[in-house]
Order: C-alpha cells, then sequence, then structure tokens
C-alpha cells in the first residue's frame, strides 16, 4: 500500500507556542489530503480537507485560525496548531489520497500533541 | 441515530478463534466501504477495501458488504495475539463530498494466548 509519512510523532510544547505538523505522502502525489484528531478510545473526527494549491475546507466548529492548514504540493500538507493550549492535547492524524478516482485514504502514523 | 453503528467492545477471544466485527449504517449513498486496523498510538492502516455489495477475501481477512440489510462485517480467521487492536469500518459515498469517511466508533479485540 501507499506511504505515508507524519512528523513529528511526539511533541510537547508550552501553552502559548505554535507546533507545525507535517504530512508527506512517499510514494504518490496526493491530490487530497485530510487531518483529524483523535481522543483517548474514540473514533477519528475530521478536522479539515486540503486539496493542493487551494484552501483547505474545514468542518463545523473547527478554528480555521487556530489551526492553519497548507497543502502547498502534492507531497506535502501541514497542520500548524497555532497558540497551543493545554485543550489542544490529542493525538492528530493526518491522510492522504491519490486520486479522486482512487478513492482510498492511506493515514500517518499520527502526531501526540501534549501542551504543557 | 448515529450514521454508522459499531460495537466498541472491548471483544476478548482465544488465539486460534474465527472474530467476527461488524458495523450498521443508515446512508443508503454509501458505495465504498473499508476495514482499518489501529494500534495503540498509531494511525490507521487499511486492511480491506469493498465497493457495493459482496464479498472480498485476503489471505485471513473477509470482508462482507449487504447493501440491502446496511450491514457490513469483517471475519478474521485463526485469530493471532497481533491481530489485537482497534477496527475501525469506514465508508464514503460516490458523490457530494464524495471524499470524506465517515467512521465507526472502532471495536477493541483482544486475542488471548
Amino acid at each position: 500500500g501507499a506511504v505515508v509519512s507524519q512528523h513529528p510523532s511526539r511533541v510537547i510544547c508550552k501553552s502559548g507556542t505554535s507546533v507545525k505538523i507535517e504530512c508527506r505522502s512517499l510514494d504518490f502525489q496526493a491530490t487530497t489530503m485530510f487531518w483529524y484528531r483523535q481522543f483517548p478510545k474514540k473514533s477519528l473526527m475530521l478536522m479539515a480537507t486540503s486539496n493542493e494549491g487551494s484552501k483547505a475546507t474545514y468542518e463545523q466548529g473547527v478554528e480555521k485560525d487556530k489551526f492553519l492548514i497548507n497543502h502547498a504540493s502534492l507531497t506535502l500538507s501541514t497542520l500548524t496548531v497555532t497558540s497551543a493550549h493545554p485543550e489542544d492535547s490529542s493525538f492528530y492524524i493526518c491522510s492522504a489520497q491519490e486520486a479522486p478516482a482512487k478513492n482510498i485514504q492511506y493515514f500517518g502514523a499520527g502526531t501526540r500533541l501534549s501542551v504543557l | 441515530q448515529k450514521e454508522v453503528e459499531q460495537d466498541p467492545g472491548p471483544l476478548s477471544v482465544p488465539e486460534g478463534a474465527i472474530v467476527s466485527l461488524n458495523c450498521t449504517y443508515s446512508n443508503s449513498a454509501f458505495q465504498y466501504f473499508m476495514w482499518y486496523r489501529q494500534y495503540s498510538r498509531k494511525g490507521p492502516e487499511l486492511l480491506m477495501y469493498t465497493y457495493s455489495s459482496g464479498n472480498k477475501e485476503d489471505g485471513r481477512f473477509t470482508a462482507q458488504v449487504d447493501k440491502s440489510s446496511k450491514y457490513i462485517s469483517l471475519f478474521i480467521r485463526d485469530s493471532q495475539p497481533s491481530d489485537s487492536a482497534t477496527y475501525l469500518c469506514a465508508m464514503r459515498s460516490n458523490t457530494g463530498t464524495a471524499s470524506k469517511l465517515t467512521f465507526g466508533t472502532g471495536t477493541r479485540l483482544q486475542v488471548t494466548l
């Protein structure tokens, strides 16, 4: 299957700082990437959908100024958690989809964010 | 009512048992059905992908889709301790915001020695 690399896997930061998470498709070009948040023992909650070269589409209730998404190339999307607070502590997971016709999402390994 | 219902478990079975995992859904527009396996603190890994109704087999795994009943299943034969994980069903339609997946809550499976 296709490989999606997510970095970093773990980050601890102080309240008020910003954190950037990278998601890369290693062996395919991803026209669409997705960002999810997962709470302990809960399912994935879609935060936003990003298409290369255009603005991300955010789900209801997700603050676009808080969670900045950039999809500058067909192999890279980034999620920046701005001015992080303890309530932003969570497991963030990205996924990538090769093309509309190949409608399978491949997931990264996730990033565990802890905000002190 | 949630669009996708999945028993969260935990489901505990002895090694070698046949495991049956299920999801029901309410949206008749769903056409693509997936099963993902997620180990603790890792991202989901695609196990099976099925379009519309029917069966699909891959090694010890068999996925079944019954669109008339809005019911999908994943069977694991000869279960191993390494199969212990959370299994998420996911599905999507072919229209509208077609790329978005709707997930079940996940079933936590524990295979014991």
